[in-house]
């Protein structure tokens, strides 16, 4: 079955330093992969998603991602960490078939100190 | 352009009352439709899903049931809410037949007290 592992559930950086936020999944086929975000109390927004194109995908607010076949992963990062960009990250997958639910992971919590 | 409407945002009722929340989607036809809860510091957990009207999904067997009365219409139903009904609750659409992303309501805030 198809699933995605995030490494670290809580990630915390500076103000202007660079965040990453790891991903890695499980797909015996290539998978689509997305990165969702979620400010507190509200819904979920895609960042990005990666559908077998080009291996580095960028996504909205400045956050990119690179699938990497050999190390099955598909990390998220930026180059300079905004307070706005508190909230949770969930990574996903879609297994195969044209109607099955999203897979999430559990989610990494990234904070962002002034 | 497709948008999803959710409703309401917030919402507090007693234990042993009944739950219905709703979701609707414009801009698109014959959606797959989705009901997630969220837990406090927890990662989403699927309820339900829909590829179509009248059929429903269910991940994880509870006090909660779901109905797809019309093709962008998606209600999560309880006959009587428990406590740990209590949680945040999204629903999500894609399109119909397609690996393809899901596009999430606001969510719902439910606190059974």
């Amino acid at each position: 079955a198809q699933s995605v592992t995030q490494l670290d559930s809580h990630v915390s950086v500076s103000e202007g330093t660079p965040v990453l936020l790891r991903c890695n999944y499980s797909s015996s086929y290539s998978p689509s992969l997305f990165w969702y975000v979620q400010h507190p109390n509200k819904g979920l927004q895609l960042l990005l998603k990666y559908t077998s194109a080009a291996t580095l995908v960028k996504g909205i607010n400045g956050f990119e991602a690179e699938f990497k076949k050999s190390e099955t992963s598909f990390h998220l990062t930026k180059p300079s960490a905004h307070m706005s960009d508190a909230a949770e990250y969930f990574c996903v997958v879609i297994p195969a078939g044209g109607n099955t639910p999203l897979v999430f992971g559990k989610g990494t919590r990234l904070s962002v100190i002034a | 352009s497709q948008t999803i409407h959710q409703w309401p945002a917030t919402l507090v009722q007693p234990v042993g009352s009944p739950l219905s929340l709703e979701c609707t989607v414009e801009g698109t036809s014959n959606p797959n439709l989705y009901w997630y809860r969220q837990a406090a510091g927890r990662g989403l957990q699927l309820l339900f899903y829909s590829v179509g009207i009248g059929q429903i999904s269910s991940e994880v067997p509870q006090n909660l049931s779901a109905s797809r009365p019309q093709d962008r219409q998606f209600i999560l139903s309880s006959k009587k809410l428990l406590l740990s009904d209590s949680g945040f609750y999204l629903c999500a659409w894609s399109e119909g037949g397609m690996r393809t992303e899901a596009f999430f309501g606001q969510g719902t805030r439910l606190t059974v007290v």
